[in-house]
């Protein structure tokens, strides 16, 4: 059975900066994609950056480019989102899905991390 | 604003058939797979519809998904009192490179 496990939420200040896990089971990790996707509190889903197989693609949301980093680590089944310059807006549930490629269904989601930004 | 379109709120009692709209534009619907989730309150997106109208293992035959050109919509048969929860379409983006969700549509069953 796949399971995606994240971790590394919590409360960080404006500006500050926090790393998100997402660790994998139960699959070949390296042959899919990943997504990170983000829910503020009691709005909708909003895309946050996607990550291929390999690595050499990736994708981020406008909101979050070049301030979040996406990456991934094959070797030990884990991929990542360093995230930057936090903002008040930027609070939300943190959920990393899989998918057969970056453009296809996100068939299989985590649990959740949350993220809150507050001084 | 979302990208994707979707009514705020649907209903139906059970037993009836509900449908629930998703709209967009040439560049993600009219072009690319329609995919559906289902969210249950206070858990993960769960995958409802991939492909359009292809479901996966494990979802009930009551729930399908069409579309047509830049318009999707899923359709929920017999409805039932667990299927009390938030919908919402999504798709990849070519102009965007990424993906768009609709704002969600919480269903209820009176």
């Amino acid at each position: 059975e796949v399971q995606l496990v994240e971790s590394g939420g919590g409360l960080v200040q404006p500006g500050g900066s926090l790393r998100l896990s997402c660790a994998a089971s139960g699959l070949t990790f390296s042959s899919y994609a990943m997504t990170w996707v983000r829910q503020a509190p009691g709005k909708g889903l909003e895309w946050v950056s996607s990550i291929s197989g390999s690595g050499r693609s990736i994708y981020y949301a406008d909101s979050v480019k070049g301030r979040f980093t996406i990456s991934r680590d094959n070797s030990k089944n884990t991929l990542n989102l360093h995230m930057n310059s936090l903002r008040a807006e930027d609070t939300a549930a943190y959920y990393c899905a899989k998918g057969w490629t970056v453009t296809m269904e996100m068939d299989v989601w985590g649990k959740g991390t949350t993220v809150t930004v507050s001084s | 604003q979302s990208v994707l379109t979707q009514p705020p709120s649907a209903s139906g009692t059970p037993g009836q058939r509900v449908t629930i709209s998703c709209s967009g534009g040439s560049s993600n619907i009219g072009t690319n797979y329609v995919y559906w989730y289902q969210q249950l309150p206070g858990t993960a997106p769960k995958l409802l519809i991939y492909k359009s109208n292809q479901r996966p293992s494990g979802v009930p035959d009551r729930f399908s998904g069409s579309k047509s050109g830049t318009s999707a919509s899923l359709a929920i048969n017999g409805l039932r009192s667990e299927d009390e929860a938030h919908y919402y379409c999504a798709a990849w983006d070519d102009s965007l490179s990424g993906w768009v969700f609709g704002g969600g549509t919480k269903l209820t069953v009176l």
